[in-house]
Formats: structure tokens, C-alpha cells, sequence
């Protein structure tokens, strides 16, 4: 009963290097999501995904890029990290209708951006 | 886009008594759903409560409880009995039709023995 695995838990990158964080869901959810918490404050959208082959920007989406690979894996690209982005990052993913449509979470990526 | 508002930075509550949390949402939309999560502090989201708007009767669950006033737009989380294990930080999520979903800022809620 694995719900919703984020790859890797915690990463350390150098400003200008490139990251994919990988997130997968066994729930067959079409909906998934991805977000930023910074300390604090509450998660941000960056993008989500409401069924395969589609995604849309959310609040904060500069510097990020994203790929639905397929129903299960949602993946969140930093193509050039900066300090800003330090940060904790979130998956999610949900039912829709008739189910209850509320986010079931990943456990968190902590990112630091040196 | 959907704003989620919480005002209350902080809150803290006596044990065994209760405490109200505060929401409010900004929307054109007319069926939208309004979710509260719990964030202990592993980090965890955990799901306390949801309402859909075309219901008008408040969701409970156990000793939670909303106040949801779609007019006003506000979406008011009651704990009752607060228990030591309550304390976390409480978010308030919208989620519109197009499946976008909106959180607020949060409300550090500490239960006081």
C-alpha cells in the first residue's frame, strides 16, 4: 500500500545544476500535483497534471518544468537550480469523481540549493 | 485563480477545549470542493475534513467540525475536546472543477496541557 513515492527524500545541489524529482502514484489517480513549501508558509501549486498527457502551470512556475509521463509518475524538473529554490517539495495525487477528491501525499522532498 | 486565505498565523487552546480556525476563499466558481489537512510536524499531509459546496449541510468528522458559509465564502474549521495530539499546522485547500488545488498559509495550532 505505497500511495504516493517521492524519489530522493533529500538532495544538496550547487546553483546552475540541473535536478528531476520523481514522484509516482499506485492509486490510479488522474489527477496529480506538485508543490513548494517554504518554512512557514503553506504549499504553493507549481504545476499539476489533471489527466495523462496534460499539465498546467499552477501559482509559482518559473523555473520549474514538468512531465506526465504516463497515469502514474509525475515528474518535476529544475533545469537550472537557484537558492530559491530551497525548499520542500510535495506530491500529490487525487481521485475524481464520484471519489473523494482530496490530495494524497507524498512524504517530501527536502531540496537545498547552495 | 482561486485565493485561499487563512488570518490566524497562530492559535493555541487549552486541552479539552475548543478552538474555531478561520478560512476564507475567493471564487467565480459555483461547485468547487474546500478541504482541511493536518501537518504534524513528520510533515505528513494528513486529510482532516472535506465539504462539497453543493452541500449545504457542514461536514463532521468525530470531534471536527466546519461552519461552511458559501455566501460569505468562508470555511471555519471547530475542533472540540482539543487534544495534545491536535497540535500542528492546519491548512485550508480549495479545489476547483478543473482539478486546480489552492492552500492556504496555514494556522500553527498549539494544544496547552
Amino acid at each position: 500500500n505505497a500511495g504516493v513515492t517521492q524519489t530522493p527524500k533529500f538532495q544538496v545541489l550547487k546553483t546552475g545544476q540541473s535536478m528531476t524529482l520523481q514522484c509516482a502514484q499506485d492509486m490510479n489517480h488522474n489527477s496529480m500535483y506538485w508543490y513548494r513549501q517554504d518554512p512557514g508558509m503553506g504549499l504553493r501549486l507549481i504545476y499539476y497534471s489533471a489527466s495523462e498527457g496534460t499539465t498546467d502551470k499552477g501559482e509559482v512556475p518559473n523555473g520549474y518544468n514538468v512531465s506526465r509521463l504516463n497515469k502514474r509518475e509525475f515528474s518535476l524538473r529544475l533545469e537550472s537550480a537557484a537558492p530559491s529554490q530551497t525548499s520542500v517539495y510535495f506530491c500529490a495525487s487525487s481521485e475524481d469523481l464520484p471519489g473523494g477528491l482530496e490530495g494524497h501525499f507524498g512524504d517530501g522532498t527536502r531540496l537545498s540549493i547552495l | 485563480a482561486q485565493t485561499v486565505t487563512q488570518s490566524q498565523p497562530e492559535m493555541s487552546v487549552q486541552e479539552a477545549e475548543t478552538v474555531t480556525l478561520s478560512c476564507t476563499y475567493d471564487t467565480s466558481e459555483s461547485n468547487y470542493y474546500l478541504f482541511w489537512y493536518k501537518q504534524p510536524p513528520s510533515r505528513q499531509m494528513i486529510l482532516v475534513i472535506r465539504q462539497e459546496a453543493y452541500k449545504q449541510q457542514n461536514a463532521t468528522e468525530n470531534r471536527f467540525s466546519v461552519n461552511f458559509q458559501k455566501a460569505a465564502k468562508s470555511f471555519s474549521l471547530k475542533i472540540s475536546d482539543s487534544q495534545l495530539g491536535d497540535t500542528a499546522m492546519y491548512f485550508c485547500a480549495f479545489r476547483s472543477n478543473n482539478n486546480d488545488m489552492r492552500f492556504g498559509a496555514g494556522t500553527r495550532l498549539t494544544v496547552k496541557p
